[in-house]
């Protein structure tokens, strides 16, 4: 499985975009990439999912460079409730997902 | 639809107890899956379904925990006996099967914040 090393925490405020990049150095082929986001008591949530290029949904837009050792998950213009963990996960077929410490963003005023 | 729904939401009790926790899948998802979540150790997998079969238990960290899933509709994950060290919060996600090479999207339940005293 590939291992995933992202930031412990970041900081931001409200209406800046924000940029998390994940490290994945050993991804292999037939790998994707998925970043979740959880709030406080709450299950994690599905967020995003790329293998290559660039991804856009409604929320946030996932940028993967042509080697896929890294991948960026950016948030557009984030408010308060955007406050949360937001984990990166690299895996494909049925391997096991494994969620790492995540990004712990904290959004202020 | 209802999403993926686990009970209890909380629950407390003494060491020595047993426990279990419920959970109700997505309506037609393939796959079921247990984690555990707690500060020290984030978010783990203990076990995984594929149409009710168990594919991987090399999560579960010890013989006191056992899971079922006796129907696509429903599974329980038991403890016996409880422990404090076993204070957690027990999360639920079902996923349609896996298209395209790639794992579908995870759903999770609220999950269950378990107390062993």
């Amino acid at each position: 499985l590939a291992k995933t090393t992202q930031p412990i925490s970041m900081d931001s405020y409200e209406g800046q975009e924000v940029n998390i990049t994940c490290s994945h150095n050993n991804i292999a082929t037939n790998d994707y990439i998925t970043w979740y986001q959880q709030f406080p008591s709450q299950g994690p949530r599905f967020i995003i999912q790329g293998y290559k290029t660039k991804v856009t949904n409604e929320v946030a837009s996932l940028f993967i460079p042509a080697d896929r050792k890294s991948s960026t998950l950016s948030l557009p213009r984030v408010s308060l409730s955007d406050t949360a963990v937001y984990y990166c996960l690299v895996g494909g077929g049925f391997q096991k997902l494994v969620f790492g410490t995540g990004t712990r963003l904290l959004v202020s005023p | 639809d209802a999403g993926v729904i686990q009970s209890p939401r909380h629950e407390v009790t003494e060491m020595g107890q047993e426990v279990t926790l419920r959970c109700k899948p997505i309506s037609g998802h393939d796959y079921l899956f247990w984690y555990r979540q707690t500060m020290m150790r984030g978010l783990e997998l203990l076990i995984y379904f594929n149409n009710n079969v168990p594919i991987d238990d090399s999560g579960m960290p010890e013989d006191r925990f056992s899971a079922k899933m006796p129907n696509a509709s429903f599974s329980t994950l038991k403890i016996q006996p409880s422990e404090p060290r076993d204070s957690a919060v027990y999360f639920c996600a079902s996923s349609p099967s896996s298209f395209l090479g790639t794992f579908g999207e995870l759903f999770f339940g609220e999950g269950s914040r378990l107390t062993v005293l």
